[in-house]
């Protein structure tokens, strides 16, 4: 069974960072590209960035190009999603979904981030 | 401001058929397929349709999707108390290279 693990969400003030990972199971992590996509309290969904499964390839969403960074540790079977210049509008529950023919075949339970002074 | 556009609600009564419409443009639907994402009360997203018609396993088949030129749509038939949720359409978008979202129907089962 696919299982997507969020952890490392949290408060923190704005211009501050965060690190963000999703621990992969239930599958060949490596041969899948992945995503982060976040949700705003009460807001619909939106696309933050993409790997994929070698991480030769790499985008973001304008919102967070030049602050956000999205890796992978394939031994490890993890994602990350550095955080950083944080603003208000970051606040979210941030989800790791697995990539199958660009859409997203799995999703994790979310991790908030609270960006707040 | 999504760069898909659906209604922000919709309604129905249980055992009616509902459909809930999704615009795009030439750069996400009209040159890429339509995903669709149920996402119920308090959950994650869950992908419903794929590939503008194809259903995950497990998904009943009284969900179905639709494509037509840089539009598409969510049938939902038979409706059931526990479809209440909010749907989301999708596709990726060759100008932003990544999967663009609608803003999401509430579906509300009278």
């Amino acid at each position: 069974e696919v299982q997507l693990v969020e952890s490392g969400g949290g408060l923190v003030q704005p211009g501050g960072s965060l690190r963000l990972s999703c621990a992969a199971s239930g599958f060949t992590f490596s041969s899948y590209s992945m995503n982060w996509v976040r949700q705003a309290p009460g807001k619909g969904l939106e696309w933050v960035s993409y790997i994929s499964s070698s991480s030769s390839t790499i985008y973001y969403a304008d919102s967070v190009k030049g602050r956000f960074t999205i890796s992978r540790d394939n031994a490890k079977n993890s994602l990350y999603l550095q955080m950083n210049s944080l603003r208000d509008e970051d606040t979210a529950v941030y989800y790791c979904a697995r990539d199958t023919f660009r859409y997203c075949s799995h999703w994790g339970q979310g991790t908030l981030v609270t960006v707040s002074s | 401001q999504s760069v898909l556009t659906q209604p922000p609600s919709a309604s129905g009564t249980p055992g009616q058929r509902v459909t809930i419409s999704c615009s795009g443009s030439s750069s996400n639907i009209g040159s890429n397929t339509v995903n669709w994402y149920q996402q119920l009360p308090g959950t994650a997203p869950k992908l419903l349709i794929y590939s503008n018609n194809q259903r995950p396993s497990g998904v009943p088949d009284r969900f179905s999707g639709s494509k037509s030129g840089t539009s598409a749509s969510l049938a939902i038939s038979g409706l059931q108390s526990e479809d209440e949720a909010d749907y989301y359409c999708a596709a990726w978008d060759d100008s932003l290279n990544g999967e663009v979202f609608g803003g999401g129907t509430k579906l509300t089962v009278l």
